[in-house]
């Protein structure tokens, strides 16, 4: 069975900083593509970083761009999502996701983590 | 690519067949891909390629493409359908996604 499961979040003070975790079973890790998605209160779905099975291109979205880093552990099976200069807008849930991208889709979410970014 | 959802909420009863349109600022081919999410949950795929059916998905849901406009439709609607529905482009990074369409019961 299939399991994603993000930590990681908890309520920081603008300008402070977090690490995600996804802790994945069930699939090969390493041969899979990963992404984040994130979902602000009462908002819809933002597509936040992705990275390739190897981790050696990553992907972000502008808002995050030079403030997020995604990289991953191969040999941990573990997602990381580190970020930085966190901002009110960075309040959300943060999903992490397998991205099948032969055909291209999310198929897999973890239940994700709440950041919470307030002073 | 910013993909424009319509419309963003509508009210609907058991049985009726439903169209939500999904619409790409650019050509998308069949890059797309739809998700049901009910509160408090992940999001759940639906559909892929623009009409591929996600295995283990009713039959009641169908998508249609390719190109720039877009349609998820319900065919009949069930209880178990009261959700928001969101599009999403694979074609091109950054990834987006739809604002979103809820679907609540009339």
């Amino acid at each position: 069975e299939v399991q994603l499961l993000e930590s990681g979040g908890h309520l920081v003070q603008p300008g402070g900083s977090l690490r995600l975790s996804c802790a994945a079973s069930g699939f090969t890790f390493s041969s899979s593509a990963m992404s984040w998605v994130r979902q602000a209160p009462g908002k819809g779905l933002e597509w936040v970083s992705a990275i390739t099975a190897n981790g050696g291109t990553t992907y972000y979205a502008d808002s995050v761009k030079g403030r997020f880093t995604l990289s991953r552990d191969n040999s941990k099976n573990t997602l990381y999502l580190q970020m930085n200069s966190l901002r009110a807008e960075d309040t959300a849930l943060y999903y992490c996701a397998i991205y099948g991208v032969s055909p291209r889709y999310f198929d897999y979410w973890g239940e994700g983590t709440l950041v919470t970014v307030s002073s | 690519i910013q993909l424009t959802q319509s419309p963003s909420s509508l009210s609907a009863s058991v049985g009726d067949r439903v169209t939500i349109t999904c619409r790409a600022s650019q050509d998308i081919s069949s890059f797309l891909a739809w998700y049901q999410q009910k509160p408090g949950k992940a999001p759940k795929l639906l559909i892929y390629a623009a009409s591929t059916l996600q295995s283990g998905v009713p039959s009641r849901f169908s998508g249609s493409g390719p190109g720039t406009d877009f349609t998820l439709t319900i065919s009949s609607l069930q209880p178990e359908d009261f959700a928001t529905y969101y599009c999403q482009q694979l074609n091109s990074y950054p990834l987006t996604f739809g604002g979103g369409t809820k679907v609540e019961i009339k």
